[in-house]
């Protein structure tokens, strides 16, 4: 147990459908990101937040969203959802941002998002 | 934007055999390396990092190798075993922004 919650770890949803992916970062861990997996590709980095502010993007799409709670689990909204959508998505979590930052990141196991 | 690639989409050893799995990356900004493992049906763990005022980092059986001039990176696993089959991946972090990742090698030990 890397100490990374997600849930659920599989999701199976039509498309057009919106769903939520939840993340809860390791104890103490303030930064927490989400990347993307699709089939035999490596991850793709969507959005950063710490302490519950946006810090950074990546590829992440419009219909995508993300926020971080004052409780610093974090949900991944992913809407008008398409065949394409259907990935892992992992969120990893990391300890303080800034010229002490750990740059190590800690994942966790995942939601498989499946679109039929 | 720049990425994080490796070499070879898959490697294949002999059990006992010493493993290397080499990485180019093209940040030059980049100051900050790991290696992170993923098994089948699991998230990326950690394996070694690696700061780029290091030429060389050790761990236990692994050995991460930085060479900035060429942009390379290699993970060296000594004695390899079957646990250690999985999917490899190289990542790189510029200060400031988020870890970028490789597309992987998937290393397959057979016994």
């Amino acid at each position: 147990d890397s100490g990374v919650t997600q849930t659920p770890k599989h999701l199976i949803t039509a498309t057009g459908q919106r769903v939520t992916l939840r993340c809860s970062p390791r104890s103490g861990d303030l930064s927490v990101y989400w990347y993307q997996q699709s089939l035999d590709q490596g991850l793709q980095f969507l959005i950063q937040y710490y302490n519950g502010e946006e810090r950074a993007k990546g590829n992440i799409l419009e219909r995508f969203s993300a926020q971080q709670f004052p409780d610093l689990h974090s949900e991944l909204n992913l809407s008008s959802l398409e065949l394409g959508d259907s990935a892992l998505y992992f969120c990893a979590s990391s300890a303080i941002l800034g010229p002490n930052e750990a740059y190590g990141y800690t994942f966790g196991s995942g939601t498989r998002l499946t679109v039929v | 934007g720049e990425s994080v690639g490796l070499h070879l989409p898959t490697l294949s050893v002999q059990e006992g055999d010493n493993s290397i799995i080499n990485c180019a990356y093209s940040n030059s900004a980049s100051d900050y390396f790991i290696w992170y493992k993923q098994e089948s049906g699991k998230g990326p763990q950690f394996i070694i990092d690696i700061r780029s005022n290091m030429d060389k980092r050790q761990g236990q059986r692994v050995t991460v190798l930085l060479n900035k001039t060429v942009k390379h990176l290699s993970l060296q696993i000594a004695a390899t075993q079957p646990g250690d089959s999985a999917v490899y991946f190289c990542a790189e972090k510029e200060a400031g922004t988020a870890l970028i990742f490789g597309k992987g090698t998937t290393l397959s030990v057979s016994s």
